[in-house]
C-alpha cells in the first residue's frame, strides 16, 4: 500500500521570503500522479500545483514549484516571495495512473500548517 | 467553475441518532468521495462511488455508509452517531477514468457528536 508522510506539522516563514514543505512517499509503482493542496483557514482545499511521475521536469504555478525526486521518492514544495494569503495547512497527496476503482482515490500525508509573518 | 457544495457547514448531534451529511456536485464528475480530517492524521477515505448506485469502501468505513441516487449528489449516512464521529468531514468529486486527477473539494462539515 502506498503512503505519504509529511514531516514537518508546522512552518513559518517571513512575507517575501521563500519556504519549503517536505513529502516522502513510498509506493511500488512506476507511474502515479502527485499533488500539493492548500486549505485556507475555514475555506475549502483547492489544488496548488500537480505532478506526472513519468514527467522528469518539475511542476511549476506562479510562484509555487516542486522538486521531484523520483528515485528518492520526495516531492517537495517550494514558495517563493510568501505571501499573508500563503497561510494554511498544505497536504501532499498521491494517487495511482490506473483506471478506475481504488486508483481514482487519493492518499494524503497529514499536513504541514504553514504560518507566515509580516 | 466547478462547484461542490455540502448541506452544513455546522452539525451537532446526540449520540444514537442517524446523521445523513449530503454533497452535491455541479460538474458532471463520475467520482465522488467522502473524507474525514482529523488533527495529525490528514485526510482519511470512508466511502467513494465512481457511478450512481456504484460505491466502494474506503480505508474507514465503518460506522458509515453512503447512497448515490443521483450523479450529482453522493449522501454520507451516520447510521447511530458516536462520539468518536465528531470529526471534520470533506466531500469532493472529480472526473473519472483517465480524463482527470484532480479532485474538488466541498467546503467541509464540522460534526460534533455530544
Amino acid at each position: 500500500a502506498q503512503t505519504v508522510t509529511q514531516s514537518q506539522p508546522e512552518m513559518s516563514v517571513q512575507e517575501a521570503e521563500t519556504v519549503t514543505l517536505s513529502c516522502t512517499y513510498d509506493t511500488s509503482e512506476s507511474d502515479y500522479y502527485l499533488f500539493w493542496y492548500k486549505q485556507p483557514p475555514s475555506r475549502q482545499m483547492i489544488l496548488v500545483i500537480r505532478q506526472e511521475a513519468y514527467k522528469q521536469q518539475n511542476a511549476t504555478e506562479n510562484r509555487f514549484s516542486v522538486n521531484f525526486q523520483k528515485a528518492a521518492k520526495s516531492f517537495s514544495l517550494k514558495i517563493s516571495d510568501s505571501q499573508l494569503g500563503d497561510a494554511a495547512m498544505y497536504f501532499c497527496a498521491y494517487r495511482s495512473r490506473g483506471y478506475g476503482g481504488a486508483t481514482n482515490k487519493l492518499i494524503f500525508g497529514t499536513g504541514t500548517l504553514l504560518a507566515v509573518q509580516p | 467553475d466547478v462547484k461542490v457544495t455540502q448541506s452544513s457547514r455546522y452539525l451537532v448531534k446526540r449520540t444514537g441518532e442517524k446523521v445523513f451529511l449530503e454533497c452535491v456536485q455541479d460538474m458532471d464528475h463520475e467520482n465522488m468521495f467522502w473524507y474525514r480530517q482529523d488533527p495529525g492524521l490528514g485526510l482519511r477515505l470512508i466511502y467513494f462511488s465512481y457511478d450512481v448506485k456504484m460505491k466502494e469502501k474506503g480505508d474507514i468505513p465503518e460506522g458509515y455508509s453512503v447512497s448515490r441516487e443521483k450523479k450529482e449528489r453522493f449522501s454520507l449516512i451516520l447510521e447511530s452517531a458516536s462520539t468518536n464521529q465528531t470529526s471534520m468531514y470533506l466531500c469532493a468529486s472529480s472526473f473519472g477514468g483517465f480524463r482527470t486527477h484532480e479532485q474538488y473539494f466541498g467546503p467541509g462539515t464540522r460534526l460534533t457528536v455530544t
